[in-house]
């Protein structure tokens, strides 16, 4: 079945640090691909996707790669924010799912300024 | 306007008793979710319903019963509250044949006492 594995977390970071959190998917097929943030209190918000292999989402300076020789998709910050602290959730969707998305299990990022 | 609404946002009953949760969206979205988050932010796929059919019944125990009225709602009854149902339960939505991404409310967050 499908599945997604995150980096484990917390990871604690000083403001204007370089981000990477490593997120890699098993599926059938050719799986759309999906970051979540979640700011304290709040629910999920989409903060970037890719639908297709080498397709780069971004959003908020936050970036990714569709990399289907890898089955990655790692999202990668330059210059981190305090205002950046929550949990990221990488999540795919594979063409047939009966739509549901599968998330990986979270990192919780905080930036210290 | 919210466009995933959820009430309520904070729910604390004892073991034994019946609770529901409701949720509304108004993006015209044809598949509504429940997820369930637990304390290390794991989420969960429960339920979801497309044009108010259900869809997935992922392996939840019978004491949940979803119920959607029309296509804009999903509401979550709880039968027999037990100390293990404490987490966080979002209700999303999405629109088929679009990007493929949900829209989350906020979360209920669930106290069994």
């Amino acid at each position: 079945g499908d599945s997604v594995t995150q980096m484990e977390g917390p990871v604690t970071l000083s403001e204007e640090a370089f981000l990477t959190i490593n997120c890699t998917y098993t599926a059938t097929g050719y799986p759309s691909l999906f970051w979540y943030v979640q700011y304290p209190g709040e629910g999920l918000q989409l903060l970037l996707k890719a639908t297709k292999a080498d397709d780069k989402g971004s959003n908020k300076g936050f970036e990714a790669t569709y990399r289907k020789e890898t089955t990655s998709f790692h999202l990668e910050k330059g210059s981190v924010q305090v205002s950046d602290s929550a949990v990221y959730f990488c999540a795919l969707r594979s063409y047939g799912s009966a739509r549901q998305l599968t998330f990986g299990s979270g990192t919780q990022l905080t930036v210290l300024p | 306007d919210t466009a995933v609404s959820q009430t309520p946002k904070y729910l604390v009953t004892q073991m034994g008793n019946d609770k529901s949760i409701k949720c509304e969206q108004n993006l015209g979205h044809d598949t509504m979710y429940w997820y369930k988050q637990d304390s290390k932010k794991f989420l969960k796929i429960m339920f979801s319903y497309n044009n108010k059919e259900l869809i997935i019944n992922e392996t939840v125990p019978n004491r949940f019963s979803p119920k959607s009225p029309d296509k804009a709602h999903l509401n979550l009854h709880i039968n027999s509250l037990e100390l293990g149902d404490s987490a966080v339960y979002f209700c999303a939505s999405s629109q088929t044949g679009e990007g493929g991404e949900l829209f989350f409310g906020e979360g209920s967050r669930l106290t069994v006492l």
